[in-house]
């Protein structure tokens, strides 16, 4: 099993230019997470799917869309990037209440 | 409000020498706990987690993390540190206070940097 992928590794990007983040799980996972990494500040979570055909925003969504393609696949866009977008973001994915979540190895984006 | 505290940004100890990286939260209902270690430039790993039972939990790599409930903390421990245990570690507590899917959504402190000198 690849567990959870993620494309592409790196990214920059102009202000204004768009772009979307690729994941996806081979683990048969319900529910699947985007988070945002920064220095000092942990983890935060942007949006999250709880199963197939569901979204819901999490503590930092502006700026972001989601789209739960199938069960393997979540995909994180960003319409107009901005500076402060610039991170490491993060999928992962979880079976079920109560089980730990799996990340992916990550995304490094630099908006210039 | 729910929350975890991390309240160490970086922890030194020498190679050999126990460790402990410090962890309290704050939520409503039972707790779910959770540990992550995160080596550089790589995405976070699952240590361990508490979820009901003994409050002492074995983990991964040798670590493990103490549950007391009366000081709302779950430290993370291991006896004899490794250089190569040199990473950043995170405490996650499960969302309780949403209902339906997000319940069950981490939330995390901001990360302990631990260095283990040889």
């Amino acid at each position: 099993n690849a567990g959870v992928t993620q494309t592409p590794k790196f990214q920059v990007l102009k202000t204004g230019q768009s772009m979307t983040l690729q994941c996806a799980q081979d683990m048969n996972h319900n529910s699947m997470y985007w988070y945002r990494q920064d220095p000092g500040m942990g983890l935060r979570l942007i949006y999250y799917s709880a199963s197939e055909g569901t979204t819901d925003k999490g503590e930092v969504p502006n700026g972001y869309n989601v789209s739960r393609l199938n069960k393997r696949e979540f995909s994180l866009r960003l319409e107009s990037a901005a500076p402060s977008q610039t991170s490491v973001y993060f999928c992962a994915s979880r079976r079920g209440r109560g089980y730990e979540q799996y990340f992916g190895p990550g995304t490094r984006l630099t908006v210039t | 409000a729910q929350s975890v505290a991390q309240p160490e940004d970086q922890v030194k100890v020498a190679e050999g020498n126990p460790l402990t990286v410090k962890c309290t939260y704050s939520v409503s209902g039972n707790p779910y706990l959770f540990w992550y270690v995160q080596y550089p430039n790589r995405g976070l790993q699952f240590l361990l987690k508490y979820i009901t039972g003994d409050n002492l939990v074995k983990g991964s790599y040798g670590f493990e993390a103490e549950f007391n409930k009366s000081q709302t903390s779950f430290h993370l421990k291991k006896p004899s540190a490794l250089v190569s245990d040199s990473a950043l570690y995170f405490c996650a507590v499960r969302d309780t206070m949403n209902y339906g899917g997000s319940q069950g959504n981490l939330i995390f402190g901001k990360g302990t940097k631990l260095s283990v000198k040889p």
